[in-house]
């Protein structure tokens, strides 16, 4: 199937700890981000990557550390987790301006 | 930057009817205009978009219109099934890989 796959679905931490979301995507695209989605459904871009560069940085803490070995692959890592960083994180990858392709979403439960 | 405001924030009608979801976008520099449906406990799937160049675009049940000069946009479907019900975004982007910007969301509920 050709589809973009992140990795775990799902994720319960205790603040303090380090944790990794992966992403992979076999579609051929060339740009890949991570979205956060909150409680309230607004979704925020946090990062993008085209062919491993990096081309979108919001502010985000400097906790979160996006990492592309290849255009095909992006992941976060984040330090020292927060209770608010709790939320839905959505992977996404596109082929230049055509829409996105989301993974479906890793839940990440920080108590 | 850019701001895209959506509303309303909820939707609901009866199976059969339309429902219109409508947004305002700021920067005029945006012409990428793409439509997400969101299921429960999924991504959000494209399901239609629209460029500048172009004013209406449908797809079966789904539309969407474009107004460049009053900055707005807005999602129709007709004859409305229970498996539209979701949260829709709308989003704008100036195209290529600029940033898109999501409204809030729009959850519509199709009552059978």
């Amino acid at each position: 199937d050709t589809a973009v796959s992140q990795t775990p679905k799902y994720l319960v931490t205790q603040m303090g700890n380090d944790k990794s979301i992966k992403c992979e995507q076999n579609l051929g695209h060339d740009t890949m981000y991570w979205y956060k989605q909150d409680s309230k459904k607004f979704l925020k871009i946090m990062f993008s990557y085209n062919n491993k560069e990096l081309i979108i940085n919001e502010t985000v803490p400097n906790r979160f550390s996006p990492k592309s070995p290849d255009k095909a692959h992006l992941n976060l890592h984040i330090n020292s987790l927060e209770l608010g960083d709790s939320a839905v994180y959505f992977c996404a990858s596109s082929q230049g301006s055509e829409g996105y392709t989301f993974g479906s979403g890793t839940r990440l439960t920080v108590v | 930057g850019e701001n895209v405001e959506q509303h309303p924030s909820t939707l609901s009608v009866q199976e059969g009817d339309s429902a219109v979801i409508k947004c305002t976008y700021s920067d005029s520099a945006s012409n990428y205009f793409p439509w997400y449906k969101q299921e429960l406990g999924k991504g959000p799937q494209l399901i239609i978009d629209i460029r500048s160049n172009v004013g209406e675009k449908k797809d079966q049940r789904i539309a969407v219109t474009l107004n460049k000069t009053a900055k707005h946009f807005s999602l129709h479907i007709t004859e409305t099934q229970p498996e539209d019900s979701a949260v829709y975004f709308c989003a704008a982007s100036k195209g290529g890989y600029q940033k898109v910007t999501f409204g809030i969301g729009t959850k519509l509920q199709v009552i059978p």
